[in-house]
Formats: C-alpha cells, sequence, structure tokens
C-alpha cells in the first residue's frame, strides 16, 4: 500500500469551528489531492497540489482552503465548519500529472458538523 | 477530467459466478481507470486501459473498451466474498493535474 496517512480518521464538532484535516504522504509524489464523498454524489475534487506551495481549486473548493509547505504534507482547512461539509475526506497522491499515473488513497476521514 | 456513469448502481450475485459493471462516459478520453472502495477504506486503483486498446486483464479482471461507444465494462470472473465493495471508473482526457472525477459507482455485492 502506497504510504498515505490522514489523520484524524473521525472527527466531530460543532458548527462555526475551525478544522484542519492532515494528509501525510511518504512516497515523495508530487501530486496531492483532497476529495470529499457523499451519498448520492460520488467523489468531488475539492482542492490539489501539484508542488510545495502549489495549489489549485476543484470542483467544489467553496469553505475550504489548503496549504502544502512540505512535499509530504497537504492540509485541508475549514476556516468556519458548516453542516454542510460533514462527509467523508479523502486524501490522494500521484507521482506525475501524466493522465496515465494511477492515484492512490488514503482510508479516509470521517467529519461531523453538529 | 470528466465523469464517468457506472451501471448498474447496485448488483448482487452469488459466490463464484461472474460479475459485469458498465461505465458510459461523454467526450474522447485518453485511458480510463477502474477503482475499488471497499467499505470504510479509501479507493484502490485496479487498472488502467489507454484508448487504444480494447481489452487488458488483471488476474480474474477482464476491462474492455469501446471508445466508439464511449463504453467500458469491467468483468470479475469467479467472484469471492472479498469482491464485494464500490467499483468506480474514471475516464480521463488527459492534459491536466486536477486530478480524476468520480461517478456514484457500482456496489457489487457478493453473497455466500
Amino acid at each position: 500500500d502506497a504510504g498515505i496517512t490522514q489523520s484524524p480518521r473521525h472527527k466531530v464538532t460543532e458548527t462555526g469551528t475551525p478544522v484542519t484535516l492532515r494528509c501525510h504522504q511518504t512516497e515523495n509524489h508530487r501530486y496531492m489531492y483532497w476529495y470529499r464523498q457523499d451519498p448520492g454524489h460520488g467523489l468531488r475534487l475539492i482542492h490539489y497540489s501539484y508542488g510545495v506551495k502549489d495549489t489549485d481549486k476543484g470542483e467544489v473548493s467553496d469553505g475550504y482552503s489548503v496549504s502544502r509547505s512540505k512535499t509530504e504534507d497537504f492540509l485541508l482547512t475549514l476556516e468556519s465548519a458548516t453542516s454542510s461539509q460533514t462527509s467523508v475526506y479523502f486524501c490522494a497522491i500521484s507521482e506525475w500529472w501524466q493522465s496515465n499515473q494511477p492515484q492512490h488513497f488514503g482510508d479516509g476521514t470521517r467529519l461531523s458538523i453538529l | 477530467s470528466q465523469q464517468g456513469e457506472e451501471d448498474p448502481q447496485a448488483l448482487s450475485i452469488q459466490e463464484g459466478e461472474n460479475a459485469t459493471m458498465n461505465c458510459s462516459y461523454k467526450t474522447s478520453i485518453n485511458n480510463l481507470q477502474w477503482y475499488r472502495q471497499n467499505s470504510g477504506r479509501g479507493l484502490v486503483h485496479l487498472i488502467l486501459i489507454r484508448s487504444n486498446e480494447r481489452e487488458k486483464h488483471s488476474g480474474r479482471l477482464r476491462v474492455t473498451l469501446d471508445t466508439s461507444k464511449k463504453s467500458s465494462s469491467l468483468l470479475i470472473t469467479a467472484s469471492r466474498a472479498a469482491d464485494t465493495a464500490s467499483y468506480f471508473c474514471a475516464p480521463n482526457s488527459g492534459g491536466g493535474a486536477d486530478g480524476l472525477t468520480f461517478g456514484k459507482g457500482t456496489h457489487l455485492i457478493i453473497q455466500p
């Protein structure tokens, strides 16, 4: 299995609080991604990174920010969590942007916002 | 990237039978990838088929691609209980670093 660790694995918090999820990889892959998975929607891309300090928005980026200060860490922050952000969040990595590269996923963070 | 649409949404078969699931997409692709997701886990890459390939095998998996119909199928032969999972396709038009787009998947249940 690819070395991807997401933390925390589960979190319950209240509306309006800030939340930061962490993705840590040991593969030295350049590309990292944050997805959310909701019933009826499949997986949707939130933000991605193509290098240290290089990030861009995905399909559902509103309400989320990301940072990547080191190759191995990609942080997802909910500045002021809302109930609509209750979801399962997955981090993924890939070695290169080329479309023939598979993505490797972490086991997810289950986030509940009350 | 574009989203694929998996069909059927759910499939229940007996252990030992073959399982077939399909994926349709809308625009031309460079390749199409299939992933599996076990309950409570992340997605696992199964197989990638390029646009110039018609069929690809990996163990008990067989993937076909028909670019004229913009469709792909995943066949799992001699199914096992451990194959119970959701399966997703990701058609990839290439050219960008903006990740893959996944549909809702096919939820496969293998009955003992």
